[in-house]
């Protein structure tokens, strides 16, 4: 069946530092696949998707490009700030149309100033 | 726009007692979800809906746990009767439909003593 692997947190970095959280994905056909962020207290957010091969997703400064030869889809950021302090999830959703997202289990990320 | 609106956002109750959870989805969107959260982990989907009709429940623990979405709207999911293993978080998400962004509300926390 489907699913997600995401590295183990938590990745605890400084202001400024380069971010990569990797992520890789088992999946029949051509998935879709997200980055979810979720801020402490509140709810999943969409950070940014991709939905083919060799697409790049970008919102806020991080970007993820959607491999398909190593069927990965890994988060990065130049520049972290204290404020992207949260909890990562990427998530695939199936070729078919069931709408069903499989996640990972996420990776916090504390920025320390 | 409001997103998705969830209450009760936190809920303690003795194991064998039963519990009910919320969901109003953005409007318009026709597709809603409900997700567990457990602690550490990414969400999972119980119960997808399009529309009232319940379109994928297979992972919905029917001995326990039922939910409705009367006219097609707001969405309820219940436990009954709820065991020390059903303390998690309560997701609901809803989407246009179901290849479309999932928008998740800041969910439930039901804590089962």
């Amino acid at each position: 069946g489907n699913s997600v692997t995401q590295m183990e947190g938590p990745v605890t970095l400084s202001e400024e530092a380069f971010l990569t959280i990797n992520c890789t994905y088992t999946a029949t056909g051509y998935p879709s696949l997200f980055w979810y962020v979720q801020y402490p207290g509140e709810g999943l957010q969409l950070l940014l998707k991709a939905t083919k091969a060799d697409d790049k997703g970008s919102n806020k400064g991080f970007e993820a490009t959607y491999r398909k030869e190593t069927t990965s889809f890994h988060l990065e950021k130049g520049s972290v700030q204290v404020s992207d302090s949260a909890v990562y999830f990427c998530a695939l959703r199936g070729s078919g149309n069931t709408g069903k997202l499989i996640f990972g289990q996420g990776t916090t990320l504390q920025v320390k100033p | 726009e409001a997103g998705v609106v969830q209450s009760p956002r936190y809920k303690i109750i003795e194991k064998k007692q039963p519990v009910a959870f919320w969901c109003n989805p953005i409007s318009g969107h026709n597709t809603l979800y409900w997700y567990l959260q457990n602690l550490g982990q990414g969400p999972e989907l119980l119960i997808r809906y399009e529309n009232e009709e319940a379109v994928d429940d297979s992972q919905l623990p029917k001995d326990r746990f039922s939910a409705e979405r009367l006219k097609g709207v707001d969405s309820t999911l219940k436990i009954q009767p709820a065991e020390l293993g059903d303390s998690a978080v309560y997701l609901c998400a809803s989407s246009l439909n179901s290849q479309e962004t999932q928008y998740f509300g800041p969910g439930t926390r039901l804590l089962v003593l």
